[in-house]
């Protein structure tokens, strides 16, 4: 089992450049979350997908889109990055069940805008 | 809405000295979860606490909720330095599996 995986690593956007980073689980988790790490803030939702077919905003989406493609993937886009887009990416997994929802996150994308 | 601070931010600490993060709600915190990411990275998932009062105890890692489900603490006994890494605590958002995350306490331990 690969767990959750992120493409690409790193990456450098021009300002107005757009992107998608991807995700993908193998654990058969229903949901499924976008983050962004910036120092001293934590991590901070942007996204989540609850179930294959729902996704709903979190903490900082401005300047996101989301797509759950199917139950394994869920991809997040940056239509036009801007500097303050400069940040560590996460995405992770869990499946919620009761009282027991620990996430499994994937090894991270780390973006600059310039 | 709802916060979950956590102090302090950074933490230097001799190896073999204790080491102690707290995570504090203004509001009742629903489950609490702690997280550990080594530099570089990715958080790995340590432990979930649900019940007031409760004590869990991982090797030299000790893990509270408060009484009044308002604070939760992370305790390393006789650190090693391969303890060094950012420890987030998370709170339940709603009745949903989204997570409110601490700020994060980083710990550096000097061999």
């Amino acid at each position: 089992n690969a767990g959750v995986t992120q493409t690409p690593k790193f990456q450098v956007l021009k300002t107005g450049q757009s992107m998608t980073l991807q995700c993908a689980q193998d654990m058969n988790h229903n949901s499924m979350y976008w983050y962004r790490q910036d120092p001293g803030m934590g991590l901070r939702l942007i996204y989540y997908s609850a179930s294959e077919g729902t996704t709903d905003k979190g903490e900082v989406p401005n300047g996101y889109n989301v797509s759950r493609l199917n139950k394994r993937e869920f991809s997040l886009r940056l239509e036009s990055a801007a500097p303050s887009q400069t940040s560590v990416y996460f995405c992770a997994s869990s499946e919620f069940r009761g009282a027991s929802y620990e996430q499994y996150f994937g090894p991270g994308t780390r973006l600059t805008v310039t | 809405g709802q916060q979950v601070m956590q102090i302090p931010q950074y933490q230097h600490v001799q190896e073999g000295e204790d080491f102690t993060t707290y995570c504090n709600s203004s509001t009742t915190l629903s489950n609490i979860q702690w997280y550990k990411q080594r530099p570089g990275g990715h958080p790995v998932f340590l432990i979930q606490l649900v019940k007031s009062g409760e004590v869990k105890k991982q090797k030299r890692l000790t893990f509270q909720f408060g009484e009044a489900k308002k604070n939760s603490s992370l305790h390393i006994t006789a650190t090693q330095t391969t303890d060094v890494g950012t420890y987030f605590c998370a709170d339940r958002s709603g009745n949903t599996g989204k997570l409110i995350f601490g700020q994060g306490t980083t710990l550096q331990v000097k061999p």
